[in-house]
């Protein structure tokens, strides 16, 4: 059972313009939630988290958007450049600190 | 600073091998986690470790993984024997704190297992 579901397994964009990336949750005990990136041979790299008492935290071009009563959170590039062009997790975590991953989406900034 | 170093890049070996992968946090950071990641997957966590201690290690196959973190810094993750379905990427993260929840990553090891 997904408990964390990216239903986007890719998404094209132009550069300039905005990147939505989407992820579902189902489990309610779900309390901190967090988007990784991640280039071709490397590691996931730590992007841009929400705490589940807040419904949106912005940093940069990046903003990130908190629905619990839809359990939806989502990604906001803006504006896109083709250096964002990388797969994309939504993690979120529990009560037991375990970092629960979805499958990511493969983000594609055309210039 | 230095990030989360893991040896080696890649490794391939014939199935009913040993392998073994090295960790090497990021320093300060007392928390270490080794993940899993499949192809077309996101991580799965197989074990994490406060200081020298496995916290949770229950989604580690027990019967042919072990990991350790003898002083608290490295660890080292050991599939004995390799079997064709473990070929994956195996990642290790570090954070700070009990436990931090932004851990930072290592570049991986990718396995395969012929």
């Amino acid at each position: 059972d997904q408990q964390v579901k990216q239903n986007s397994p890719s998404l094209s964009v132009q550069e300039g313009r905005i990147s939505i990336l989407n992820c579902d949750y189902t489990n309610s005990m779900f309390d901190y939630f967090l988007w990784y990136k991640k280039y071709p041979a490397e590691g996931p790299t730590f992007l841009i988290s929400i705490s589940s008492i807040k419904d949106k935290n912005e940093d940069g071009r990046f903003t990130v958007f908190l629905n619990k009563s839809a359990k939806h959170l989502s990604l906001h590039i803006v504006p896109s450049q083709p250096g964002d062009s990388a797969v994309y997790f939504c993690a979120a975590k529990g009560s037991n600190y375990k970092l629960t991953f979805g499958k990511g989406t493969l983000l594609t900034v055309n210039p | 600073e230095a990030g989360v170093v893991q040896s080696p890049r890649y490794k391939i070996i014939e199935k009913k091998q040993p392998v073994a992968f090295w960790c090497n946090p990021i320093s300060g950071h007392n928390t270490l986690y080794w993940y899993l990641q499949n192809l077309g997957q996101g991580p799965e966590l197989l074990i994490r470790y406060e200081n020298e201690e496995a916290v949770d290690d229950s989604q580690l196959p027990k019967d042919r993984f072990s990991a350790e973190r003898l002083k608290g810094v490295d660890s080292t993750l050991k599939i004995q024997p390799a079997e064709l379905g473990d070929s994956a990427v195996y990642l290790c993260a570090s954070s700070h704190g009990s436990p931090g929840y932004e851990q930072y990553f290592g570049p991986g090891t990718r396995l395969t297992v012929t």
